[in-house]
């Protein structure tokens, strides 16, 4: 069965902590891994896709990347901003990972 | 241009009564798909539409159902609704290149509450 998790549940961290989010998935023909953000009471935003092992992506202080098994969303000096729920999804079976809440204390 | 509209916003119904949820996604967007977001379970995908057909089916009971039409736009119904079923419904548009769902554009979600 395909599956997507993400790890940590929850993460607090103080402004320009940098740190990493996981999703790690077990599917069968991977056709993308994405990653949203979601603020509280708005649907998900798209951030990044990835396709294939070894691939990256940046935008502003989120860097994705991608291995064969899992995902990593790192957030480097983050700011109190950056504070919501990330996402990941297997684009290939619409399964999203139940999602990372980030707080970011300033 | 437009986003992703869902309507209603908020609602709210009793046990055992039925609720149509609506979806217009972005204009040139074949693909609808369907989720119920709750704190304790996460976004769960309900199904997906393409060019009136569904595509997928996620694992809920046949109380949810859901139909596109020829503009695209979409619906969803859940009949003898219960109180499990409160939650946030989020639809999502793709443009669905190559027959991969692709990057997904949500709405800002119809909340449920059943009373």
């Amino acid at each position: 069965e395909d599956q997507v998790t993400q790890s940590p549940e929850a993460l607090r961290l103080q402004e320009g902590e940098s740190s990493s989010l996981n999703c790690s998935y077990t599917v069968s023909g991977l056709r993308g891994l994405f990653w949203y953000r979601q603020d509280p009471g708005k649907g998900p935003e798209f951030l990044f896709t990835l396709y294939s092992a070894g691939e990256e992506k940046e935008k502003e202080r989120l860097k994705a990347t991608l291995t064969k098994k899992e995902s990593f969303l790192h957030i480097t000096a983050p700011k109190p901003e950056d504070s919501a729920t990330y996402l990941c999804e297997n684009g290939n079976k619409l399964v999203f990972g139940a999602g990372t809440i980030l707080r970011v204390k300033s | 241009k437009a986003g992703v509209t869902q309507t209603p916003r908020y609602l709210i119904k009793t046990r055992g009564q039925q609720v149509t949820l609506s979806c217009s996604p972005i204009s040139g967007h074949r693909s609808v798909s369907w989720y119920q977001q709750t704190p304790g379970q996460g976004l769960q995908f309900l199904f997906e539409y393409f060019s009136e057909t569904q595509r997928n089916k996620g694992n809920f009971p046949g109380r949810f159902s859901g139909r596109q039409f020829s503009n695209s736009r979409s619906e969803m119904n859940v009949s003898t609704l219960e109180l499990g079923d409160s939650a946030l419904y989020l639809c999502a548009s793709s443009l669905n290149r190559g027959g991969d769902t692709g990057e997904l554009f949500f709405g800002e979600g119809s909340r449920l509450t059943v009373l």
